[in-house]
């Protein structure tokens, strides 16, 4: 079965970058379609679409943090990884790894989530 | 960017209920949209996609219809398990692939 999860650090300094890591098995980033998606949830928020990336190394970003994402894979050991720049006490959040069957881009398999504090 | 409105944000409801969730583009998206379900502490779990279809599993009792600017979700009788928050995802902008502002189902 597809299973995702995110690995990172919880407490990051301001102006830190912030490294995530999404580790999945069931699945192939190889495979035609097939993407891997990162969103991300204040707490007591909403949902926010943060970046994907495809099978092919097609990456998209939300258009508000386009500059301070980056979304790359390692197909070979199964990981996504996000990097986000400059960090303020706003982004703290709890971040998710999301499976894209590639058909209509929806999320349909999610990690656990992992909650990033930012603060000095 | 295109910006999803949920409404209402907030209701509350009984068990047998029948509830309708609103979610409306500020631009056409056809039928590239779906919908979510996440309970609280929990990961959202995909219900519906392309405004209609509902994913594997998900109960009968789940519906989606709509299409352009105008959605819907229904749940036709609520259920203890269906008290959560739901949120809508437009699937038609390849730059932002948003999520509306969530509505919050709560037991009456």
């Amino acid at each position: 079965q597809i299973t995702l999860k995110e690995s990172g650090p919880t407490l990051v300094k301001p102006t830190q970058t912030l490294t995530l890591t999404c580790t999945f098995s069931g699945f192939s980033l190889s495979t035609s379609g097939v993407g891997v998606g990162w969103i991300r949830q204040p707490p007591g928020k909403a949902l926010q679409w943060l970046a994907l990336i495809f099978w092919d190394d097609e990456k998209r970003y939300s258009p508000s943090l386009k500059s301070r994402l980056t979304i790359t894979k390692d197909t070979s050991k199964n990981q996504v990884v996000l990097t986000m720049t400059n960090m303020d006490p706003v982004d703290t959040a709890t971040y998710y790894c999301a499976h894209s069957p590639g058909s209509w881009l929806v999320l349909d398999y999610w990690g656990q989530g992992t909650l990033v504090t930012v603060s000095s | 960017d295109i910006q999803l409105t949920q409404s209402p944000s907030f209701l509350s409801a009984s068990v047998g209920d029948r509830v309708t969730i609103t979610c409306r583009a500020s631009q056409g998206i056809s039928s590239y949209l779906a919908w979510y379900q996440q309970q609280p502490g929990k990961a959202p779990k995909l219900l519906i996609y392309a405004a209609s279809t509902l994913e594997s599993g998900v109960p009968s009792r789940f519906s989606g219809s709509g299409s352009g600017t105008d959605f819907t979700l229904t749940i036709s009788s609520l259920q203890p398990e269906d008290f959560a928050t739901y949120y809508c995802q437009q699937l038609n902008n390849y730059q932002a692939l948003t999520f509306g502002g969530g509505t919050k189902v709560e037991i009456k």
